[in-house]
């Protein structure tokens, strides 16, 4: 059982590039999260997904975007890399929403962003 | 006020001991805690959920103050493999997301 799989696992940007990041879930959830994660700091909500074809904004959704096409992929896009966004990013997924029940969060291995 | 707060450390415990810390949060109506497990360059995993009348799981204890504000985790008979920040993460009520506090960790020492 793969569970919550993350593409790439390292990445090197050079500033103004593009890149997408790839969550693939195979647990039939219907939340999708991502996180970045920076020293010193507690993981930050980028942005999440309540279901396939939805997207909402979280704590810090400058300069990603987000898509949902298919329930059990969540792509996050850097359009203009900045190395203000080096970091670690997880991707996590749900059965329920956050309070309710089923709210357990289950994370992929995360992705190493490094922008020059 | 930060929504959860945990003292980093690094807790420095001799195996076999024990070792507790605290988290607190600001949102009174929140509903649910968690504590996860990270190790060093790896995803955070889920330990336990932490209910309102506390709850064991083998060596781990978790404790829910409401009135205070505060969860805690206290680890038993630590082992080497105990090694890891342990995060505590409390929900948002009103926005549906969980607030992750900047963990606790924790070096067992041989």
């Amino acid at each position: 059982n793969a569970g919550v799989t993350q593409t790439p696992k390292f990445r090197v940007l050079k500033t103004g590039q593009s890149m997408t990041l790839l969550c693939a879930q195979d647990m039939n959830h219907e939340y999708m999260y991502w996180y970045r994660q920076d020293p010193g700091m507690g993981l930050r909500l980028i942005h999440y997904s309540v279901g396939e074809g939805t997207t909402a904004k979280g704590e810090v959704p400058d300069g990603y975007n987000v898509s949902r096409l298919k329930k059990q992929n969540f792509l996050l896009g850097l359009e203009s890399a900045a190395p203000s966004q080096t970091s670690v990013y997880f991707c996590a997924s749900s059965y329920g929403q956050v309070g309710g029940a089923g709210n357990i969060q289950y994370f992929g291995a995360g992705t190493r962003l490094s922008v020059l | 006020r930060k929504e959860v707060e945990q003292d980093p450390g690094p807790f420095n415990v001799p195996e076999g001991a024990t070792v507790a810390f605290n988290c607190t949060y600001s949102n009174s109506a929140s509903q649910s805690f968690f504590w996860y497990r990270q190790d060093c360059r790896k995803e955070p995993k889920l330990l336990m959920s932490v209910y309102s009348s506390g709850n064991e799981d083998g060596r781990f204890t978790a404790q829910l103050n409401r009135a205070s504000q505060y969860i805690s985790l206290l680890i038993r008979d630590s082992k080497l493999s105990d090694s890891a920040t342990y995060l505590c993460v409390v929900n948002i009520s009103g926005n549906n997301r969980l607030a992750f506090g900047k963990g606790n960790q924790v070096v067992v020492i041989p």
